[in-house]
């Protein structure tokens, strides 16, 4: 099964502040990956899908980049809204596998 | 608009089942793959069980194969995870979610005696 290793666990940021978090697969997945954004007590929200693709509705802070074995989930400035956990989810075969989860937190 | 409502969570004794619904609506069930995904309290995300839109190809996570079904009925828009040999382990929010695009609000299963 393919590993998803996704760093850092936890990050400490302030308004405004670029955040940049990364998953590496343990083999090549094209790109076949997802990135989620999740607050306490609510439902996982897709904010990119094929990596790079931003899913409707999404502000254009959220960028994805990486194909292959390496992906990037970046925020531009980052937003009172966007503090929260996000995680990757390669799709590109069986089982699906999501990365352990970064919580991003208020400096 | 998609909307995914699970339902059928509460609290089993271990070795107990439960059967977790998912009625899904705003788009045509019948043309999409479905998902379960559980998260344990205060845990990452797990990939529990997928079925492809006809019923054709259905997967499970290593650590609930041979214990839940999943079926799906496309007249009533609506998905199953039929949950059997419960374990405390299994105790989670269990998400049905569209493909990976769409996700219910989760239901809460707890396995405690």
């Amino acid at each position: 099964a393919i590993q998803m290793t996704q760093s850092p666990s936890s990050l400490s940021a302030s308004v405004g502040d670029r955040v940049t978090i990364t998953c590496r697969a343990s083999q090549g997945i094209r790109n076949d990956l997802g990135w989620y954004q999740q607050k306490p007590g609510k439902a996982p929200k897709l904010l990119i899908y094929a990596a790079s693709s931003l899913q409707s509705g999404v502000p254009s802070r959220f960028s994805g980049s990486g194909s292959g074995t390496d992906f990037t989930l970046t925020i531009s400035s980052l937003q009172p809204e966007d503090f929260a956990t996000y995680y990757c989810l390669q799709d590109y075969n069986y089982p699906p596998r999501f990365g352990q989860g970064t919580k991003v937190e208020i400096k | 608009e998609v909307q995914l409502v699970e339902s059928g969570g509460g609290l089993v004794k271990p070795g107990g089942s439960l059967r977790l619904s998912c009625a899904a609506s705003g788009f045509t069930f019948s043309s999409y793959s479905m998902n379960w995904v559980r998260q344990a309290p205060g845990k990452g995300l797990e990939w529990v069980s997928s079925i492809s839109s006809s019923s054709s190809y259905i997967y499970y996570a290593d650590s609930v194969k041979g214990r839940f079904t999943i079926s799906r009925d496309n007249a009533k828009n609506s998905l199953y995870l039929q949950m059997n040999s419960l374990r405390a382990e299994d105790t989670a929010v269990y998400y049905c979610a569209r493909d990976w695009s769409d996700w219910g609000q989760g239901t809460l299963v707890t396995v405690s005696s």
